[in-house]
């Protein structure tokens, strides 16, 4: 399996700021037969699913707000959220499908 | 527009088994697979398996090969997880999802929440 860390565990951002959060894994997700990278990001909210922000580190998923973007490339990856909204109060998982699929433990971002 | 419907809540006793459905509308069985994800209460997601709509075969998490079996109906549009030999562990939410074999997940179920208790 390969572990994904995450960091921070918890972020408390001002309405229209900036929101970082890296996932690091133990091994690279980057696929020379595919040439891409293997890792999504999700977004949970309190007592809903898992939704697909992000896919191939980077491929924002069909009606996902553009202030959504993800980078990074082999075992270092980040998610921006540009100009925070009170709806992006949520939970984010990024996920790993290089391997059997794990997830990272999470990162709970409130609004400050 | 694809939708996941889940089966209802349950309670079971420790050694006991759990079979989880999943309905699907407005998609073909054919096409993509059905993740298995659990998600214990605080804690993070937790991959269980796939049935791959395709071929008709299963990839397990080595954590559950010996505990979780996966199968679908395709005529009644459902997948199914059954999982034996219940723990107090294995308290948590069931999740079907949809997406690319070995990829990500791109449609989820409402989830089904399964409590172990004696």
């Amino acid at each position: 399996d390969i572990d994904l860390t995450q960091s921070p565990d918890s972020l408390a951002v001002s309405l229209g700021e900036r929101a970082t959060i890296t996932c690091k894994a133990g091994r690279t997700v980057f696929s020379s037969g595919t040439k891409k990278n293997h890792l999504a990001w999700y977004q949970q909210k309190p007592g809903q699913p898992p939704k697909l922000l992000i896919y191939w580190s980077s491929a924002r998923d069909f009606g996902v707000p553009d202030r959504f973007s993800g980078s990074g490339s082999a075992t270092d990856f980040t998610l921006t959220i540009n100009t925070v909204q009170p709806e992006d109060v949520a939970t984010y998982y990024c996920q790993q499908y290089y391997s059997t699929p794990t997830f990272g433990p999470g990162t709970r971002l409130q609004i400050k | 527009q694809v939708q996941f419907v889940q089966s209802e809540a349950e309670v079971k006793q420790p050694g006991a088994s759990v079979k989880v459905s999943c309905e699907t509308s407005g998609h073909s069985f054919s096409s993509f697979a059905i993740y298995w994800v659990r998600q214990a209460p605080g804690r993070s997601l937790e991959w269980l398996g796939w049935f791959n709509g395709g071929t008709g075969t299963t990839r397990l998490s080595e954590k559950f090969q010996d505990r979780v079996t996966l199968t679908r109906d395709t005529s009644a549009n459902t997948a199914y997880m059954e999982l034996s030999s219940l723990t107090l562990e294995d308290t948590a939410v069931y999740y079907c999802a949809r997406g690319p074999v070995s990829g990500y997940l791109f449609n989820w179920g409402q989830g089904t929440l399964v409590t172990v208790s004696s």
